[in-house]
């Protein structure tokens, strides 16, 4: 089946120590997004590439990083983990962006701990 | 201030019970997604609806597009544990090309 894998599912890692989360997808979509989801919060869009071009949020942290270096796969990098970079980090993707993305397909995401 | 005002922020209901949550916003939307999220799992897109007025079912589920789309329900007819999770709603703005999403309605269906 084609889908969104994300690895690892678990990761802890210690303050300011670099860690990296990978995405891979096999839907052949041209845009992949990072997003960041706190306990009861909404997922917050960190970035996405579409295609090779990389799309940052104003308020992302410059802590926070990407590589897609081909189509199937999208890194997110953090680093300087800090405690409040405590989070499930969800990648999503999408055939096009905007409306005529008809919904994303998500990973099951990793869950980082800061510790 | 969420762009996507979700409401009950949570639900905790008896098996077999209906129920509808809600998605509004003050902005109009080209489309509306609506996703359910397990714990410790990715969300899973349950449906899109593009047009105003829009009427979609999946099984128990209705899902409604205001006419003027600005907001959008879930009705969920005799609640099934299998429903418990969290229900998401995300829409792309008129004129933009961001999803947005709301903060969700935590749904507990208890047996």
């Amino acid at each position: 089946d084609a889908m969104v894998i994300q690895n690892p599912r678990y990761q802890v890692t210690q303050f300011g120590k670099p860690v990296t989360l990978s995405c891979s997808q096999t839907l052949n979509h041209n845009v992949m997004y990072w997003y960041q989801q706190k306990s009861s919060q909404a997922p917050k869009l960190l970035f996405h590439y579409y295609d090779k071009d990389f799309n940052n949020e104003a308020d992302t942290p410059d802590n926070f990083q990407s590589r897609r270096p081909n189509t199937s796969f999208c890194f997110l990098d953090i680093r300087s983990p800090g405690l409040g970079d405590t989070a499930m980090y969800l990648c999503a993707t999408s055939r096009d962006p905007g409306r005529s993305s008809g919904g994303y397909t998500f990973g099951s995401g990793t869950r980082l701990t800061v510790v | 201030t969420q762009l996507l005002e979700q409401s009950p922020q949570f639900l905790s209901i008896q098996e077999g019970e209906n129920l509808t949550v809600y998605c509004n916003s003050s902005s109009v939307f080209s489309s509306l997604q609506w996703y359910r999220q397990e714990p410790g799992e990715g969300p899973v897109l349950l449906v899109t609806v593009v047009t105003g007025g829009e009427v979609k079912k999946l099984k128990r589920l209705t899902f409604q597009f205001g006419d003027a789309r600005k907001d959008s329900s879930l009705h969920i007819t005799a609640a099934q544990t299998g429903d418990t999770g969290l229900y998401l709603c995300a829409g792309v703005r008129a004129g933009g090309f961001k999803t947005i999403f709301g903060a969700g309605t935590r749904l507990f269906v208890k047996a």
